[in-house]
């Protein structure tokens, strides 16, 4: 079965220094990986997404993952926080293949808080 | 390109009273569409998916039910709302891929 875990609940950085927010899955396959923000009372944003082609993805606003298949591991990381990147992440993981729903496998979300 | 839409963007309703928010995606054909439920300290929830009008898939039992009567339009309804019903619902429609596109979501209170 297809599982996800993000590691810290809660992040805290100073502007202009580096995010690391960390994510390991399980999966019975090859998955598709996905990283999305969620701003206060808004929807979730897609970040970037790994569906089996180069294995650092970079994605908007400065951020990238890389996917470790020998780690089972996701990590996101941007070289210099900004102020208005905090918010909450969420790493996801597809589902089982075949599935015509396309359901989505969620973590529980990390909170980044970003000190000035 | 494609958007999607929600209605309301906040809701207020009392224990026992009907609920009906909206979701409509413009800019493709036939998307799956999904709704999820984001409550405090619960993460994010899939309530329903949908491959086509009329077809909708239940993945949770609860008080709530799901409709598609068209192509680019999911509703999410119930007769009486409970306490718990209260949460963030955000609607979702689905590429030809893996990756689902979010609205912007409807906070709800049931007081």
């Amino acid at each position: 079965a297809q599982s996800v875990t993000q590691l810290d609940s809660h992040v805290s950085v100073s502007e202009g220094t580096p995010v690391l927010l960390r994510c390991n899955y399980s999966s019975s396959y090859s998955p598709s990986l996905f990283w999305y923000v969620q701003h206060p009372n808004k929807g979730l944003q897609l970040l970037l997404k790994y569906t089996s082609a180069a294995t650092l993805v970079k994605g908007i606003n400065g951020f990238e993952a890389e996917f470790k298949k020998s780690e089972t591991s996701f990590h996101l990381t941007k070289p210099s926080a900004h102020m208005s990147d905090a918010a909450e992440y969420f790493c996801v993981v597809s589902g089982l293949p075949g599935g015509s729903q396309g359901n989505l496998i969620f973590g529980k979300g990390t909170k980044l808080s970003v000190k000035p | 390109s494609q958007t999607i839409h929600q209605w309301p963007a906040t809701l207020v309703q009392p224990v026992g009273s009907p609920l009906s928010l909206e979701c409509t995606v413009e800019g493709t054909s036939n998307p799956n569409l999904y709704w999820y439920r984001q409550a405090a300290g619960r993460g994010l929830q899939l309530l329903f998916y949908s491959v086509g009008i009329g077809q909708i898939s239940s993945e949770v039992p609860q008080n709530l039910s799901a409709s598609r009567p068209q192509d680019r339009q999911f509703i999410l309804s119930s007769k009486k709302l409970l306490l718990s019903d209260s949460g963030f619902y955000l609607c979702a429609w689905r590429d030809g891929g893996e990756t689902q596109y979010f609205g912007p979501g409807t906070r709800l209170l049931v007081l």
